[in-house]
């Protein structure tokens, strides 16, 4: 069975550094990969998403991933980050063959001024 | 357009009721996707449709639950003889084409209380 890790469960960054959210899967077939963003009080919100090609995807606000297959790895980043992006951050899984989405149990990135 | 809705936004019930959960899915959208998210975890697949056709049910905890989507928009997830245990917010999506189910769009959900 597909899985998702999310190594850090809290993020704290100052305003303006760079942030890294880490995310790792574990799958022996082809993968899409995705990235989440959960506001306070509202829904799901697609960031990116990685189905083939370039190993580096761009998404909305700024960030990017890049996915790793050999270490099986689709890290967000971004290089300077606001206030605003404080939220909760998940990165899912799916595959070819199912339609089902696979989430990692979230990490909470709190950006401080 | 209208995004994916959810009714109700919150919902409060006591210990053996029966719930009904309500989604709306983006018009036109083909498939449609339950999941449920407990505090402090990430979504966790319940089931799905494509059109009134219920494909995936795996993720159903027990057969308490149960889901259906008979005109093929409109969905909604039962819950029977509620526990304190369901407590959870209840997410739903849906995306344009079977093809496109990577694409999903999901809705504010429905934070369910069993008391």
């Amino acid at each position: 069975a597909q899985s998702v890790t999310q190594l850090d469960s809290q993020v704290p960054v100052f305003e303006e550094a760079p942030v890294e959210l880490r995310c790792n899967y574990s799958s022996s077939v082809s993968v899409y990969l995705f990235w989440y963003v959960q506001y306070p009080n509202q829904g799901l919100q697609l960031l990116l998403k990685y189905l083939s090609g370039s190993t580096l995807v761009k998404g909305i606000n700024g960030f990017e991933a890049e996915f790793n297959k050999s270490q099986t790895s689709f890290h967000l980043r971004k290089p300077s980050v606001h206030i605003s992006d404080t939220a909760e951050y998940f990165c899912a899984v799916s595959d070819s063959d199912t339609d089902k989405l696979i989430f990692g149990t979230g990490t909470r990135l709190q950006v401080f001024p | 357009g209208a995004g994916v809705s959810q009714s109700p936004r919150y919902k409060v019930t006591k210990r053996g009721q029966d719930v009904a959960l309500r989604c709306d899915p983006i018009s036109g959208h083909v498939s449609l996707y339950w999941y449920r998210q407990a505090l402090g975890q990430g979504p966790e697949f319940l089931t799905y449709f494509n059109y009134e056709a219920q494909q995936d049910k795996s993720g159903l905890p027990n057969d308490r639950f149960s889901a259906e989507r008979p005109e093929g928009s409109i969905s909604t997830l039962t819950i029977q003889r509620t526990e304190q245990r369901d407590s959870a917010m209840y997410r739903c999506a849906s995306s344009a084409t079977r093809e496109s189910s990577y694409e999903q769009y999901f809705g504010p959900g429905t934070r369910l209380t069993v008391t």
